[in-house]
């Protein structure tokens, strides 16, 4: 089946840094989301992206929808200790049925 | 708007026994997903309605796992018997329509024993 490649696995920041992970994968996708999970918790969706190279903020969250609708890539600026979590990229596609395929995450650990 | 409510939030059970569990999706969002999360991983999608009909249930393993949505809202997903592979938590998720974001709920961890 699909996948989406997600990267980096997991990264160990310190309070304050930007932070920037980002998703591939070899088929188009028409709509890309991005979710956080918490332990214990479901996943949150962050941001959507319905159009390529659309760049899209959700406070100090930014995302962009590659050109080629292959990818995607979220930013996390001035990083606090509640970023903690997984993250994980989705990619959606329009046709038929195909259901929302995620990536494997980015775990986030913010030292303070 | 109320969010994804399920239940129970945990189970523990023995391999062999039978479990369920239960989703109130959003109300207004005709279509409803049930996933399974194992541990470091994404959540693979199980099943997916659209109202109340099938509209993905490709990896399911029906053999032993079974779901509904008779009336088109609440949904409820069987697993029978269980196996010690089983445990993981299952997601249920809703959305507007097929092509919309879905929003979880908080899952339910389900522990064979």
């Amino acid at each position: 089946g699909q996948q989406l490649n997600q990267s980096p696995q997991s990264m160990f920041i310190q309070e304050g840094e930007d932070v920037s992970m980002n998703c591939t994968s070899s088929s188009i996708f028409n709509t890309w989301l991005w979710y956080k999970q918490d332990p214990g918790e479901g996943p949150v969706l962050l941001i959507a992206l319905y159009k390529a190279g659309e760049l899209t903020s959700n406070g100090r969250l930014t995302a962009q929808f590659g050109i080629t609708r292959k990818d995607s890539f979220l930013n996390i600026s001035a990083s606090i200790p509640s970023d903690v979590g997984i993250y994980f990229c989705a990619g959606l596609r329009h046709s038929g049925n195909t259901p929302l395929v995620f990536g494997k995450g980015t775990r986030l650990s913010v030292i303070a | 708007e109320a969010g994804v409510a399920q239940s129970p939030r945990y189970k523990i059970i023995e391999k062999r026994q039978s479990v369920a569990f239960w989703c109130n999706p959003i109300s207004g969002h005709a279509t409803l997903y049930w996933y399974q999360q194992i541990l470091g991983q994404g959540p693979k999608l199980l099943i997916q309605f659209q109202n109340n009909g099938v509209v993905d249930d490709s990896q399911l393993p029906k053999d032993r796992f079974s779901a509904e949505r008779l009336k088109g809202v609440d949904s409820t997903l069987k697993i029978q018997p269980a196996k010690l592979e089983d445990s993981a938590v299952y997601l249920c998720a809703s959305s507007h329509s097929g092509n919309q974001p879905q929003h979880f709920g908080d899952g339910t961890r389900l522990s064979i024993l």
